[in-house]
């Protein structure tokens, strides 16, 4: 099955804007893998806050959006909050089954 | 208010079976596709089944076909992972989903001796 990569790590500063990246072993990333994006702090059940590429749960704050970016997806967070600190995991479809990446912890700091 | 709950999950030894459910409310259960996935002790998120509304279509990840079986009873708005022929590194949390939005709570399966 595909490989789906993430960065290990990031940081941004309170405030500031960051792009987390999901890019797939079998070819560029396009809307028909559908991405997801996933939101996860630690001893608890991860939260959806991106899917199809773009659309926002409706929990989804405002400071972040998704798309397509240079043959990946592309989770942006604008305006970094403290609470944003967590681990971020994007999705991609494969036609049936489905591929995780490996998981940004995101650290504000 | 959409709820997912799952249930069955326990201590096994390896080459056991274990059926988890998952008790869905608050939406047309039979209208979704719907989702487990399950994450290791200090791991990632790992995809592991999915199935259609009707069922006709169900997904696996590789580490698992010919092991688990993922099923539905839309009139009991439930969905179940059989599992069988367990291994130590199946242990993990299992999390039901609706992807798009809702997130089960998770539960514990343990695989060891």
């Amino acid at each position: 099955q595909a490989v789906v990569t993430q960065e290990p790590s990031l940081t941004v500063s309170p405030g500031g804007t960051v792009t987390l990246t999901c890019d797939s072993s079998t070819g560029g990333v396009t809307s028909d893998h559908y991405p997801y994006w996933f939101q996860q702090k630690p001893g608890q059940a991860p939260r959806t806050l991106i899917y199809d590429t773009s659309n926002k749960d409706s929990w989804t704050p405002a400071r972040f959006s998704g798309s397509l970016l240079g043959g990946k997806a592309a989770l942006t967070l604008s305006g970094a909050q403290p609470e944003d600190e967590a681990e971020y995991y994007c999705l991609l479809s494969y036609s049936g089954p489905w591929v995780f990446g490996g998981g940004t912890k995101l650290t504000v700091l | 208010e959409v709820q997912l709950v799952e249930s069955g999950g326990g201590l096994v030894q390896p080459g056991g079976s274990l059926r988890l459910s998952c008790a869905a409310s608050g939406f047309t259960f039979s209208s979704y596709w719907m989702t487990w996935v399950r994450q290791a002790p200090g791991k990632g998120l790992e995809w592991v089944a999915n199935i259609k509304q009707e069922g006709s279509e169900k997904y696996y990840v590789d580490s698992v076909k010919g092991r688990f079986t993922i099923s539905r009873d839309n009139a009991k708005n439930s969905l179940y992972l059989h599992m069988n022929s367990l291994r130590a590194e199946d242990t993990a949390v299992y999390y039901c989903a609706r992807l798009t939005d809702s997130w089960g709570q998770g539960t514990l399966v343990t695989v060891s001796s």
